[in-house]
Protein backbone atom coordinates (compact mmCIF):
# COMPACT_ATOMS: atom_id res chain seq x y z
CA UNK A 1 0.00 0.00 0.00
CA UNK A 2 1.12 3.20 -0.68
CA UNK A 3 1.79 5.90 2.21
CA UNK A 4 3.05 9.44 1.92
CA UNK A 5 3.43 10.65 5.41
CA UNK A 6 3.76 14.11 5.91
CA UNK A 7 5.85 16.11 9.12
CA UNK A 8 7.69 19.31 10.03
CA UNK A 9 4.86 21.86 9.90
CA UNK A 10 4.06 24.63 12.43
CA UNK A 11 4.02 28.21 13.51
CA UNK A 12 6.51 30.16 12.79
CA UNK A 13 7.71 33.84 12.28
CA UNK A 14 7.54 35.93 9.09
CA UNK A 15 10.97 35.06 7.64
CA UNK A 16 11.67 32.03 9.68
CA UNK A 17 12.30 28.83 8.52
CA UNK A 18 11.15 25.00 8.41
CA UNK A 19 11.75 21.83 6.67
CA UNK A 20 9.32 19.82 5.79
CA UNK A 21 9.73 16.32 5.47
CA UNK A 22 7.44 13.21 3.33
CA UNK A 23 8.11 10.08 4.05
CA UNK A 24 6.91 7.18 1.43
CA UNK A 25 6.63 3.64 1.74
CA UNK A 26 4.79 1.09 -0.88
CA UNK A 27 6.42 1.88 -4.01
CA UNK A 28 9.83 2.10 -5.61
CA UNK A 29 10.51 6.01 -4.12
CA UNK A 30 13.40 6.14 -6.57
CA UNK A 31 11.55 5.50 -9.68
CA UNK A 32 9.24 8.61 -9.61
CA UNK A 33 9.21 11.95 -9.73
CA UNK A 34 8.11 13.76 -6.33
CA UNK A 35 5.77 16.94 -6.24
CA UNK A 36 4.74 19.43 -3.25
CA UNK A 37 1.12 20.65 -3.68
CA UNK A 38 -0.38 23.46 -0.87
CA UNK A 39 -3.59 25.04 -0.23
CA UNK A 40 -4.14 28.04 1.71
CA UNK A 41 -6.85 27.79 4.18
CA UNK A 42 -10.16 28.20 1.91
CA UNK A 43 -8.98 28.56 -1.17
CA UNK A 44 -7.59 26.45 -4.41
CA UNK A 45 -4.50 24.17 -4.91
CA UNK A 46 -1.13 25.33 -5.95
CA UNK A 47 1.56 23.60 -7.43
CA UNK A 48 5.02 24.50 -5.11
CA UNK A 49 7.63 22.17 -6.93
CA UNK A 50 8.75 19.01 -8.25
CA UNK A 51 12.04 16.88 -8.73
CA UNK A 52 13.25 14.25 -10.70
CA UNK A 53 13.80 10.62 -9.54
CA UNK A 54 17.51 11.30 -9.12
CA UNK A 55 17.32 14.56 -7.88
CA UNK A 56 18.99 16.38 -11.02
CA UNK A 57 16.23 18.39 -12.09
CA UNK A 58 14.25 20.44 -10.01
CA UNK A 59 11.08 23.33 -10.40
CA UNK A 60 9.45 25.73 -8.65
CA UNK A 61 6.26 28.00 -8.93
CA UNK A 62 8.19 32.00 -9.42
CA UNK A 63 6.50 32.96 -5.83
CA UNK A 64 8.95 30.33 -3.62
CA UNK A 65 12.14 30.68 -6.42
CA UNK A 66 15.13 31.33 -3.99
CA UNK A 67 13.49 30.70 -0.69
CA UNK A 68 12.45 27.11 -0.96
CA UNK A 69 14.11 24.06 -1.77
CA UNK A 70 13.09 20.40 -2.68
CA UNK A 71 15.20 17.83 -2.13
CA UNK A 72 14.89 13.89 -1.79
CA UNK A 73 17.06 11.22 -0.23
CA UNK A 74 16.11 7.90 -1.92
CA UNK A 75 18.01 5.58 0.66
CA UNK A 76 15.71 6.35 3.26
CA UNK A 77 12.47 6.89 0.48
CA UNK A 78 12.10 10.73 1.83
CA UNK A 79 10.80 13.65 0.11
CA UNK A 80 11.96 17.52 1.96
CA UNK A 81 11.25 20.75 1.52
CA UNK A 82 13.54 23.60 3.30
CA UNK A 83 11.19 26.85 3.12
CA UNK A 84 13.55 30.16 4.17
CA UNK A 85 12.49 33.54 4.64
CA UNK A 86 8.66 32.37 5.27
CA UNK A 87 5.91 34.83 4.46
CA UNK A 88 2.69 35.05 6.02
CA UNK A 89 1.16 34.15 2.61
CA UNK A 90 2.93 31.00 2.61
CA UNK A 91 0.38 29.56 5.14
CA UNK A 92 -0.64 27.09 4.00
CA UNK A 93 -1.02 23.15 4.02
CA UNK A 94 1.41 21.32 2.24
CA UNK A 95 0.94 17.82 0.62
CA UNK A 96 3.67 15.71 -1.07
CA UNK A 97 2.66 14.00 -4.25
CA UNK A 98 3.82 11.36 -6.05
CA UNK A 99 3.51 11.39 -10.20
CA UNK A 100 1.37 8.67 -11.52
CA UNK A 101 3.80 7.58 -14.26
CA UNK A 102 7.13 5.69 -13.61
CA UNK A 103 10.15 7.79 -14.83
CA UNK A 104 8.20 10.93 -16.13
CA UNK A 105 6.67 13.98 -14.50
CA UNK A 106 2.82 13.90 -14.77
CA UNK A 107 -0.27 14.22 -12.35
CA UNK A 108 -0.53 12.77 -9.01
CA UNK A 109 -2.35 9.47 -8.15
CA UNK A 110 -1.10 9.25 -4.54
CA UNK A 111 -1.05 12.25 -2.28
CA UNK A 112 -0.07 12.50 1.77
CA UNK A 113 -2.42 13.72 4.43
CA UNK A 114 -0.73 17.15 4.41
CA UNK A 115 1.11 19.39 7.29
CA UNK A 116 -0.28 22.91 8.34
CA UNK A 117 2.60 25.57 8.00
CA UNK A 118 1.23 28.69 9.78
CA UNK A 119 3.29 31.98 9.29
CA UNK A 120 2.84 34.25 11.49
CA UNK A 121 3.68 37.29 13.94
CA UNK B 1 2.12 30.60 -16.95
CA UNK B 2 -0.54 28.39 -18.54
CA UNK B 3 -4.22 29.40 -17.25
CA UNK B 4 -6.86 27.28 -16.33
CA UNK B 5 -10.17 28.90 -16.03
CA UNK B 6 -12.71 26.49 -14.56
CA UNK B 7 -16.13 27.11 -14.79
CA UNK B 8 -18.50 26.81 -12.96
CA UNK B 9 -17.07 28.11 -8.83
CA UNK B 10 -19.90 26.50 -7.66
CA UNK B 11 -22.62 24.57 -8.85
CA UNK B 12 -25.99 23.00 -7.33
CA UNK B 13 -27.05 19.66 -8.63
CA UNK B 14 -29.16 16.62 -6.98
CA UNK B 15 -28.61 13.42 -7.08
CA UNK B 16 -28.92 11.64 -10.28
CA UNK B 17 -28.36 14.88 -11.96
CA UNK B 18 -25.92 14.61 -14.93
CA UNK B 19 -22.84 17.46 -14.01
CA UNK B 20 -20.24 19.06 -16.52
CA UNK B 21 -17.39 21.51 -15.24
CA UNK B 22 -15.40 22.95 -17.35
CA UNK B 23 -11.79 24.41 -17.51
CA UNK B 24 -10.01 26.05 -20.42
CA UNK B 25 -6.44 26.24 -21.02
CA UNK B 26 -4.77 29.57 -22.10
CA UNK B 27 -2.68 27.50 -24.73
CA UNK B 28 -2.05 24.16 -25.88
CA UNK B 29 -1.29 21.78 -23.48
CA UNK B 30 -1.60 18.48 -25.56
CA UNK B 31 -3.94 16.91 -23.53
CA UNK B 32 -1.84 16.75 -20.77
CA UNK B 33 -4.90 17.46 -17.89
CA UNK B 34 -5.85 15.95 -14.99
CA UNK B 35 -9.33 15.97 -12.59
CA UNK B 36 -9.09 16.17 -8.68
CA UNK B 37 -11.90 15.41 -6.18
CA UNK B 38 -11.37 16.81 -3.17
CA UNK B 39 -13.47 16.40 -0.17
CA UNK B 40 -13.49 18.91 2.80
CA UNK B 41 -10.10 17.65 5.12
CA UNK B 42 -8.90 15.30 2.77
CA UNK B 43 -6.35 15.09 0.19
CA UNK B 44 -6.92 15.29 -3.54
CA UNK B 45 -8.00 12.32 -5.42
CA UNK B 46 -7.31 11.83 -9.26
CA UNK B 47 -9.99 11.09 -11.29
CA UNK B 48 -8.85 11.44 -15.06
CA UNK B 49 -5.67 11.91 -16.26
CA UNK B 50 -4.46 12.78 -19.89
CA UNK B 51 -7.81 14.70 -20.78
CA UNK B 52 -9.95 11.04 -21.12
CA UNK B 53 -8.09 8.62 -19.41
CA UNK B 54 -10.29 6.89 -16.03
CA UNK B 55 -7.61 6.68 -13.19
CA UNK B 56 -7.89 2.90 -11.88
CA UNK B 57 -10.75 2.31 -9.28
CA UNK B 58 -12.63 5.49 -9.96
CA UNK B 59 -16.42 4.88 -11.14
CA UNK B 60 -17.09 4.81 -14.90
CA UNK B 61 -19.89 7.41 -14.25
CA UNK B 62 -16.56 10.28 -14.11
CA UNK B 63 -15.65 11.02 -17.79
CA UNK B 64 -13.34 13.26 -19.19
CA UNK B 65 -13.00 15.18 -22.92
CA UNK B 66 -11.46 17.99 -25.02
CA UNK B 67 -12.15 19.70 -27.90
CA UNK B 68 -8.94 22.30 -28.14
CA UNK B 69 -8.02 23.77 -25.14
CA UNK B 70 -11.38 23.24 -23.68
CA UNK B 71 -11.82 20.21 -21.26
CA UNK B 72 -14.99 19.07 -19.91
CA UNK B 73 -15.14 16.95 -16.65
CA UNK B 74 -18.92 15.33 -16.67
CA UNK B 75 -20.83 13.01 -13.91
CA UNK B 76 -23.30 11.31 -15.48
CA UNK B 77 -25.95 10.43 -12.40
CA UNK B 78 -24.57 12.17 -9.64
CA UNK B 79 -24.48 10.25 -6.49
CA UNK B 80 -23.77 11.35 -2.34
CA UNK B 81 -20.69 10.98 -2.57
CA UNK B 82 -19.77 13.03 -5.55
CA UNK B 83 -20.73 16.14 -3.78
CA UNK B 84 -17.53 17.80 -3.32
CA UNK B 85 -14.76 20.59 -5.49
CA UNK B 86 -13.56 19.40 -8.22
CA UNK B 87 -10.15 20.71 -9.85
CA UNK B 88 -8.19 20.42 -12.88
CA UNK B 89 -4.78 20.96 -13.65
CA UNK B 90 -1.97 21.04 -16.45
CA UNK B 91 0.94 19.15 -16.13
CA UNK B 92 2.39 19.88 -19.48
CA UNK B 93 4.60 23.10 -18.70
CA UNK B 94 5.98 24.78 -16.11
CA UNK B 95 4.75 25.96 -13.47
CA UNK B 96 2.18 23.13 -12.91
CA UNK B 97 -1.34 25.38 -12.61
CA UNK B 98 -4.53 24.13 -11.14
CA UNK B 99 -8.21 25.59 -11.94
CA UNK B 100 -9.59 27.44 -9.39
CA UNK B 101 -11.90 25.05 -8.64
CA UNK B 102 -15.55 23.67 -8.36
CA UNK B 103 -18.14 23.33 -5.94
CA UNK B 104 -20.66 20.91 -6.24
CA UNK B 105 -23.13 21.37 -3.77
CA UNK B 106 -26.47 19.43 -2.61
CA UNK B 107 -29.52 21.45 -4.43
Amino acid sequence: EVQLVESGGGLVQPGGSLRLSCAASGFSFSGYWMTWVRQAPGKGLEWVANIKQDGSEKYYVDSVKGRFTISRDNAKSSLYLQMNSLRVEDTAIYYCAKDRQYRSPSCYDYWGQGTLVTVSS
Amino acid sequence: DIQMTQSPSTLSASVGDRVTITCRASQNINSWLAWYQQKPGKAPKVLIYKASSLESGVPSRFSGSVSGTEFTLTISSLQPDDFATYYCQQYNSYPRTFGQGTKVEIK
